[in-house]
């Protein structure tokens, strides 16, 4: 069964800061993983989405790479801004005949704050 | 282009009563999937729909049900509520069935049930 984990849960940095949110699956058998954006009562606002083939994709100050044999993916956030506190949410979907079907399965997210 | 467009945005309903949640994708969009999220979790899949059909089942009981319709708009409906599912449903749409693509998520519904 597909466990996604992400660590820290909560992250609170000053502006201007480098930093990086972890995302860790224990099943390797991906054929995608997708990054969300998520402000409080708000829906899910896809950022980056890599394909099992990929190593990483970028999209402005945003960087996420895919290590799919060791399960792990990392989004980097460069010179981080008041206006990117939100929480962040990975999530996996299988490959076709895994029993998975298309859903995504979610990590718990973490929850970002930017100090101005 | 518009995205996914979710109805209603907020409802309050008394335990026992029945809601309908509506979901409009993207245009050209032929899969949507449903999501449960309680407060501090991550969205919970409860249904998927592929060209009309249903693709996936997620860990809920079966006073949750779902349909699509031929425009590939979707419904998910709830029986019997129950104060536990109080949440934010999700909608997310996707051209295929979320292989190449990924998922466009909807703005939600907050059910508040009382």
């Amino acid at each position: 069964k597909q466990e996604v984990t992400q660590i820290p849960a909560a992250l609170s940095v000053p502006e201007g800061e480098n930093l990086v949110l972890n995302c860790s699956f224990t099943d390797s058998a991906i054929y995608n993983l997708q990054w969300f954006r998520q402000d409080p009562g708000k829906g899910l606002t896809s950022l980056l989405l890599i394909q099992s083939s990929q190593r990483e994709q970028t999209s402005g100050r945003l960087n996420a790479s895919l290590d799919k044999s060791s399960g792990r993916s990392t989004l980097y956030i460069a010179a981080s801004q008041p206006g990117d506190s939100a929480t962040y949410l990975c999530a996996v979907r299988g490959n076709y005949g895994s029993g998975n079907t298309g859903k995504l399965i979610f990590g718990q997210g973490t929850t970002l704050q930017v100090k101005p | 282009d518009a995205g996914v467009t979710q109805s209603p945005t907020h409802l309050i309903k008394t335990r026992g009563q029945h809601v309908t949640l509506r979901c409009s994708p993207i245009s050209g969009h032929k899969s949507v999937s449903w999501y449960q999220q309680v407060l501090g979790q991550g969205p919970q899949f409860i249904f998927q729909y592929y060209e009309k059909e249903e693709r996936g089942r997620g860990n809920f009981p079966d006073r949750f049900s779902a349909r699509q319709f031929p425009n590939y708009s979707s419904e998910l409906n709830v029986n019997a509520l129950l104060l536990g599912d109080s949440a934010l449903y999700l909608c997310a749409s996707s051209r295929t069935d979320g292989a190449g693509y990924g998922y466009t998520f909807g703005s939600g519904t907050r059910l508040t049930v009382v």
